[in-house]
């Protein structure tokens, strides 16, 4: 059963524009919301994770969204750049515990 | 301060096979994670040791297994190798009551 279902699969996007990717969830224990970025050959590596008290983290150009009630939560990178270029999983933890849930993925395309 | 580190990157076994991956945490990091990457079945838990002890468990069968020794570093087997276990396999280490992840490079495992 995916408890994490992300979308797009695939996204494509201008140099400077905003690449925005989404995920939603069902178990209500999850209380930890990280976003990870993977370059080719590389492992995951965290970018911003969020928690259920708040509905907004900003950090740089990346900002997590997140509706407790709607049970969504959605990346946005503002001025996206060519370095951008990866994929990008949503994730969810339960409380306490490290047996995260990982979404499909998105890759991005940034062209310039 | 060095990252996760994994040994080895890359294996070649054969199926009915036995095979053994390291991991050794980021120094302080008493945690850790094992996760499964295929593109059918994207990032899929394992399991997670702390304190030498298995604390949590995903759901894959018997054959994969691991440990974890006084020291933190981990390592993880699995035996009878079948085809479709092929995936690459990620380590991720954190600091003890913290939730963020710090992912290793991963070892490409290729069971022909």
């Amino acid at each position: 059963q995916q408890q994490v279902k992300q979308s797009p699969q695939s996204l494509i996007v201008q140099k400077g524009g905003i690449s925005i990717i989404n995920c939603a969830y069902e178990n209500t224990a999850f209380d930890y919301f990280p976003w990870y970025q993977q370059f080719p050959g590389k492992g995951p590596a965290l970018l911003i994770a969020i928690r259920p008290d708040v509905s907004e983290k900003k950090e740089g150009r990346f900002t997590i969204s997140f509706n407790k009630s709607a049970k969504q939560f959605s990346l946005h990178i503002m001025d996206s750049q060519p370095g951008d270029s990866a994929t990008y999983f949503c994730a969810a933890n339960p409380g306490g515990y490290q047996k995260v849930t990982f979404g499909t993925g998105t890759k991005l395309q940034v062209i310039p | 301060k060095a990252g996760v580190t994994q040994t080895p990157r890359y294996l070649i076994k054969t199926r009915g096979q036995q095979v053994t991956l390291s991991c050794s945490p980021i120094s302080g990091h008493r945690s850790v994670s094992w996760y499964q990457q295929t593109p059918g079945q994207g990032l899929q838990f394992l399991f997670e040791y702390f304190s030498e002890t298995q604390r949590n468990k995903g759901n894959f069968p018997g054959r994969f297994s691991g440990r974890q020794f006084s020291n933190s570093r981990s390592e993880m087997n699995v035996s009878t190798l079948e085809l479709g276990d092929s995936a690459l396999y990620l380590c991720a280490s954190s600091r003890q009551g913290e939730v963020e992840q710090y992912f290793g490079p991963g070892t490409r495992l290729t069971v022909t």
